[in-house]
């Protein structure tokens, strides 16, 4: 089985400030990871994700995430954020079933001016 | 361009009704998926299919039922509507050609059961 946490279900942070989502997993095989975007009442996009290769990922609007298979997690970074970027995130993994996805419960990011 | 639609966008329904929500992708896609998101719980995996006339049931599946009769179509029927299925609805699609392909959603359905 796989499982994924998200470790904090909501983030407030100040435009123009950094900002980290964490994501840790568990899976007993190799795994794939995703972070999507749900912005309000809209379904989700991709944002980026790890297939193989380069442990750092870059994804759209300025988003990257960093795969750490020792510590089992991949945190979404954004070194400056806008007040578009407020929405929820999701990390997700799949690779015990084929297609599949396994969703964390998000994390609520508020960017306030 | 291709895209995933779902409809109704709104739905009201009453306990012990029978409610059928609908997706179809454009994307020509071989997998398809059904969603329900709740809050605390992220998204949590109804059915999904990975072609014409297969179905499979995922962690959450007791009270739906899919059906697969073309590619682009994968609707999802509550046979007997309760309270706790009150939700918002996703259908998603991806390619068939392995482990990691993006899976592409649909605007969501939001379902009220009163």
């Amino acid at each position: 089985a796989q499982s994924v946490t998200q470790l904090d279900s909501q983030v407030p942070v100040f435009e123009e400030a950094p900002v980290e989502l964490r994501c840790n997993y568990s899976s007993s095989v190799s795994v794939y990871l995703f972070w999507y975007v749900q912005y309000p009442n809209q379904g989700l996009q991709l944002l980026l994700k790890y297939l193989s290769g380069s442990t750092l990922v870059k994804g759209i609007n300025g988003f990257e995430a960093e795969f750490n298979k020792s510590q089992t997690s991949f945190h979404l970074r954004k070194p400056s954020v806008h007040i578009s970027d407020t929405a929820e995130y999701f990390c997700a993994v799949s690779g015990t079933s084929y297609g599949k996805l396994t969703f964390g419960q998000g994390t609520i990011l508020t960017v306030h001016p | 361009d291709a895209e995933i639609t779902q409809s109704p966008r709104h739905k009201i329904t009453e306990t012990g009704r029978q409610v059928t929500l609908a997706c179809h992708q454009t994307w020509n896609h071989n997998n398809m998926f059904w969603y329900r998101q709740d809050l605390g719980h992220g998204l949590r995996l109804i059915h999904y299919s990975y072609g014409v006339q297969d179905t499979n049931k995922g962690e959450v599946s007791d009270g739906y039922s899919v059906s697969r009769s073309n590619t682009e179509d994968l609707p999802l029927t509550l046979e007997s509507a309760a309270s706790s299925q009150t939700s918002v609805y996703f259908c998603a699609s991806s390619e068939a050609s392995g482990q990691g392909e993006t899976q592409y959603f649909g605007p969501g359905t939001r379902l009220l059961v009163l």
